[in-house]
């Protein structure tokens, strides 16, 4: 079975810039998250989406970060324009169910972004 | 908010040792409990969980016990390999959340 697929793997950028990153998550998984995870800390989700609805986008920047699930499989975080504390790691997950005590996360590699 | 803390790394060890990593939580209800492991080069995957007090999780010779007495979910192994070299994550969901510690890297040495 194919896992969590995610591109790029290394994104260098300028402040200011945009960047898109994208998500292919496990075929008939409903659940896709995005985290963020700062060099030291603990990955930080940004937004959970329940096939191509929004679940939580509560600790999304909204001003600068943007998320859409098409169709309810694929999916891509954009920023826009990004800010240097912006580096990060980007994980993409996926799950059959929306609760995490049901259904495991499984994670893609993740995608590191570096703004200069 | 809901939250985990874990022991501070880096945690070096030689082959055949002990580990134990410490992981409290903070919680306003009843969570769900889990021990993420990441090896190098590899994506997060779910080591083990626990969904009630008292329950045990177990996964690779590792266990934690779901403790709601004292808020504790301790990472064991009794006898560590140099594959289980990694950064180990502690997390707890509640309400469809799911909430991670800061990682706590471990470098067996053989």
């Amino acid at each position: 079975e194919a896992g969590v697929a995610q591109s790029p793997r290394y994104k260098i950028i300028e402040k200011r810039q945009s960047v898109a990153f994208w998500c292919n998550p496990i075929s008939g998984h409903a659940t896709l998250y995005w985290y963020q995870q700062i060099l030291g800390q603990g990955p930080k989700l940004l937004i959970q989406f329940q096939n191509n609805g929004v679940v939580d986008d509560s600790q999304l920047p909204k001003d600068r970060f943007s998320a859409e699930r098409l169709k309810g499989v694929d999916s891509t975080l954009k920023i826009q324009p990004a800010k240097l504390e912006d580096s990060a790691v980007y994980l993409c997950a996926s799950s059959l169910s929306g609760s995490p005590e049901v259904g495991e996360l499984f994670f893609g590699e993740g995608s590191r972004l570096t703004v200069l | 908010g809901d939250s985990v803390t874990q022991m501070e790394g880096p945690v070096t060890l030689s082959e055949e040792a002990f580990l134990t990593i410490n992981c409290t939580y903070t919680a306003t209800g009843y969570p769900s409990l889990f021990w993420y492991v990441q090896y190098p080069g590899e994506g997060l995957q779910l080591l083990l969980k626990a969904t009630k007090a008292d329950d045990k999780g177990s996964n690779k010779g590792f266990e934690a016990t779901y403790r709601k007495e004292t808020t504790s979910f301790h990472l064991e192994k009794g006898s560590v390999q140099v594959s289980d070299s990694a950064v180990y994550f502690c997390a707890l969901s509640l309400d469809y959340k799911l909430s991670f510690g800061a990682g706590t890297t471990v470098t067996v040495r053989a």
